[in-house]
């Protein structure tokens, strides 16, 4: 059972924008500027796409933002393409250990 | 580029032990931590545990304290899991991850190793 709440899925069509949220408390989210996101295709290895809430690593499309508003955090997928569709997971310090959200299916339609 | 092989699993009996591998190249080994994430089958993804750079530090999820040790050699570039009194909800797949370098980032699994799966069943 997680500790971070997250939509079981979200979509949109393409080019549009859609938001998944990660809501925790003031023990892990709300505590620490330390989120991250990773996506997650069928059978694949699960990819970094933001960390510190808000940075993106080399090669992550810009069209891919963080943020965070007290115990929630949210990754935007603005201008959706068809190669976004994927499961999305947050992750959280949360003093000395991690914690993962339960996932969000994203689907473009 | 970094490369990550995992190697170890198999299906065991609950209440067995069994031990995983993983390799490192690409990087400076030493100077990243490391860690283990679990994905059972069809589900969501469990951070299991993580070593510091020097092998001093480790820390675990509640869920396999006390049962799992990690462990790391950098001489070999090659960090361990040792699972104990193993239990069905224990099957997964296992990756290993390196950690970042910036502040925080060694709490963050930034590269992932494709897994080795883990059937723990009588």
């Amino acid at each position: 059972q997680s500790a971070l709440t997250q939509p079981r899925s979200v979509s949109g069509s393409p080019g549009q924008s859609v938001t998944i949220s990660c809501t925790g408390t003031s023990s892990d989210v709300g505590g620490y500027n330390y989120v991250s996101w990773y996506q997650q295709h069928p059978g694949k290895v699960p990819k970094l796409m933001i960390y510190n809430v808000t940075k993106r690593p080399s090669g992550v499309p810009d069209r891919f933002s963080g943020s965070k508003s007290g115990n929630t955090a949210s990754l935007t997928i603005s201008g959706l393409q068809a190669e976004d569709e994927a499961d999305y997971y947050c992750c959280s310090y949360a003093h000395l250990r991690n914690v993962f959200g339960p996932g969000t299916e994203v689907t473009v339609l | 580029q970094v490369q990550l092989v995992e190697s170890g699993g198999g299906v065991v009996q609950p209440g067995r032990s069994l031990g995983l591998s993983c390799a490192a190249s690409g990087f400076s080994f030493s100077i990243f931590g490391m860690h283990w994430v679990r994905q059972a089958p069809g589900k969501g993804l469990e951070w299991v545990a993580v070593i510091s750079d020097d092998g001093r530090n480790k820390f675990y999820a509640d869920s396999v304290k006390g049962r799992f040790i990690i462990s790391r050699d950098n001489s070999k570039s090659t960090v361990s899991l040792q699972m104990n009194s193993l239990r069905p909800e224990d099957s997964a797949v296992y990756h290993c991850a390196k950690g970042g370098l910036d502040v925080g980032g060694s709490w963050r699994p930034e590269d992932w190793g494709q897994g080795t799966l883990v059937t723990v069943s009588t």
